[in-house]
């Protein structure tokens, strides 16, 4: 079964310092990954993708196909960053969206 | 462009009824999907529709059912309402299809007492 998981609900990190947010996920065909992300009172957004293997706002994610990972990195966590993160499996050629439920991280002053 | 656009923002309704979710994409795209999220929990996908076609359905009753108008334009029935169906219902618009980035709207709110 096709299953999106991030095991934190919450996590709370101080300014300045790195952030990991975890993202496995269970697919049996090539995944298509995404990271989308909620800001205070704004609708929910693409972070980025793995296909394009940018780097967005400072975060990256790596496709780890063996351990069927796509974590969330950034090295220095800023105040801005505290937001809802969703992890998402593209299913299928149309790429219906399967999401994990979200990890709230906070950045602490 | 004011991005993609819901109504109504939030309304009740009463177990067995019936209600009918709006949702206009940005102007240009095709595709539009439907998603509900229950408190806590990531968006659950209900539906997608390109080019006024059906071109997915998730796991949901028949109770719930959605149509694309010429405009792109979109709505989402639901029947014989059940008080699990309280949730956030958000649509999301894209160009197209695969590999296309979903523009989101802002949600409606439906609670069923």
């Amino acid at each position: 079964a096709q299953r999106v998981t991030q095991p934190e609900k919450l996590l709370s990190v101080f300014k300045g310092a790195p952030v990991e947010l975890k993202c496995n996920y269970s697919y049996s065909g090539s995944p298509e990954l995404f990271w989308y992300v909620q800001y205070s009172r704004q609708r929910l957004q693409l972070l980025l993708r793995h296909i394009s293997r940018e780097s967005i706002k400072g975060f990256t994610a790596d496709l780890n196909k063996g351990e069927t990972s796509f974590h969330l990195k950034k090295p220095f966590a800023q105040e801005e960053d505290s937001a809802m993160y969703y992890c998402a499996l593209g299913k299928g050629s149309n790429y219906q969206l399967i999401w994990g439920a979200g990890t709230k991280l906070i950045i602490k002053p | 462009d004011a991005g993609v656009t819901q109504s109504p923002t939030h309304l009740i309704k009463t177990r067995g009824q019936q209600v009918t979710l709006r949702c206009s994409p940005i102007s240009g795209h095709k595709s539009v999907s439907w998603y509900q999220q229950v408190l806590g929990q990531g968006p659950q996908f209900i539906f997608q529709y390109y080019e006024k076609e059906e071109r997915g359905r998730g796991n949901f009753p028949d109770r719930f059912s959605a149509r694309q108008f010429p405009n792109y334009s979109s709505e989402l029935n639901v029947n014989a309402l059940l008080l699990g169906d309280s949730a956030l219902y958000l649509c999301a618009s894209s160009t197209g299809l695969a590999g296309n980035e979903q523009y989101f709207g802002p949600g409606t709110r439906l609670t069923v007492t």
